[in-house]
């Protein structure tokens, strides 16, 4: 089961701000990598697949990168509705497997 | 407008049964690989099982294997989660997930969820 590891685990910043969230896997998942936001009580909510598309909907102060086994979300500029936890996700292979997930909290 | 609800969740004693189910609509149902993803109280996301469109392959995660059962029927747009030997890790909400990608991720099992019901509480306790 490949592992996947979020920094930090939580990020505390100011409205405006620049986020940068990491996510590290086990071995290499290539680009299957997603990242989805969930706000309490709420289900996840797909930002980004494959490493860097935008899902349908999603602003482009989201972005995702990397590839093989570190990956990036960057929120360009936090707007107050983007303070969550933020999960990664590999389908590399069975299990699917999540990251533990950064909490965005407000400074 | 894509909509999943789930139902069935409740309280249940340690080594009970359950029969979770997820109603779709909005999509071809039939054309969309499903998922049942798990989150503990105040914890993170467990992929449970996936299923593909036509049901003939199914996919478990090694806490669940031989204990839950995932199903589909495809002229009620609706999926199952039928769970038995229940324990009390297995407290958590269940949400269904339908994947992104149609059914090209069948063949492993692994899809991302672009859409997710809101959940359905499953608590195990005497």
């Amino acid at each position: 089961e490949i592992v996947l590891t979020q920094s930090p685990a939580t990020l505390s910043l100011s409205p405006g701000e620049r986020a940068t969230l990491s996510c590290r896997a086990s071995q290499s998942v290539s680009s299957y990598l997603a990242w989805y936001q969930q706000k309490p009580g709420q289900a996840p909510r797909l930002l980004i697949s494959d490493a860097s598309n935008r899902a349908t909907g999603i602003p482009a102060r989201f972005s995702g990168s990397g590839s093989g086994t570190d990956f990036t979300l960057t929120i360009s500029s936090l707007e107050p509705e983007d303070f969550a936890v933020y999960y990664c996700q590999q389908r590399t292979n069975w299990p699917p497997t999540f990251g533990g997930g950064t909490k965005v909290e407000i400074k | 407008e894509v909509q999943l609800l789930e139902s069935g969740g409740g309280l249940v004693q340690p080594g009970g049964s359950l029969r979770l189910s997820c109603a779709a609509s909005g999509f071809t149902f039939s054309t969309y690989a499903m998922s049942w993803v798990r989150q503990a109280p105040g914890k993170g996301l467990e992929w449970v099982s996936a299923i593909s469109s036509s049901g003939d392959r199914t996919y478990y995660a090694d806490s669940v294997k031989g204990r839950f059962t995932i199903s589909r029927d495809n002229s009620k747009n609706t999926v199952y989660l039928q769970m038995t030997s229940l324990r009390a890790d297995d407290t958590a909400v269940y949400l269904c997930a339908k994947s992104s990608l149609g059914d090209r991720c069948s063949s492993s099992g692994s899809c991302y969820g672009d859409y997710w019901g809101q959940g359905t509480l499953v608590t195990v306790s005497s």
